[in-house]
């Protein structure tokens, strides 16, 4: 069974602060891989995808990814309320996408 | 506007009365997919197609059926719905090559 793995929290930082979320995943033929962020009751949003080993930076968001380590982050800098969120990591294979259980973050005024 | 279209988004419905949820793509995708989305589980796939008359099974398929007939549509039909089939159900649409996955506003579903 390919996983994908995330800490469900929740994870609390105060606004300002860097929160970091945290993926694995067991499949590695896996070739890319996102970030989607979900607020209550509605669909996930695309924030960022990474296909090659590094780091990624779009705005205050960065994704890191270790393929070595089956690893996938994604780090928000400068944390606002409006970051509080269910985070879900998502890794492509060959023709399905496996989602994550998701992080729920808060972010603290 | 590029977007993926679910109907209904919220039902109510009673054990074994067939229905059908729609979903509709405007990007010309040629990969879409269905997904139920329930507490402490996460978005688990249940059918998916690649193209039409394509299509294939997800990690929980059972108690479901799918059809695509055309390019843009892609129902999900539950023929004889139970109580836990109760969820939040998403249709999603991508490009095959890209890989960015697009979601519908999402369905909730309560059998009763």
């Amino acid at each position: 069974q390919k996983e994908v793995e995330q800490n469900s929290g929740p994870l609390s930082v105060p606004e300002g602060a860097i929160a970091s979320l945290n993926c694995t995943y067991s499949d590695r033929g896996s070739q890319s891989f996102f970030w989607y962020r979900q607020y209550s009751g509605k669909s996930p949003e695309l924030i960022m995808f990474i296909y090659s080993n590094g780091d990624k930076e779009d705005g205050r968001f960065t994704a890191q990814l270790n393929k070595a380590s089956q690893y996938v982050s994604l780090l928000i800098r400068d944390s606002q309320p409006s970051d509080s969120a269910t985070y879900l990591c998502a890794v492509n294979g060959n023709n399905d996408m496996r989602f994550g259980a998701g992080t729920r973050l808060t972010v603290k005024p | 506007e590029a977007q993926v279209t679910q109907n209904p988004r919220y039902l109510i419905t009673v054990t074994g009365k067939k229905l059908t949820v729609t979903c509709s793509q405007n990007m010309n995708h040629e990969y879409m997919s269905w997904y139920r989305q329930d507490p402490g589980l996460g978005l688990r796939q249940i059918y998916y197609s690649m193209n039409v008359e394509v299509t294939d099974k997800g990690d929980v398929p059972e108690g479901y059926k799918v059809s695509r007939k055309e390019k843009r549509n892609f129902p999900l039909i539950l023929e004889s719905p139970s109580p836990n089939q109760t969820s939040l159900y998403f249709c999603a649409s991508r490009m095959t090559l890209l890989n960015i996955q697009y979601f519908g506003a999402g369905t909730r579903l309560s059998v009763l």
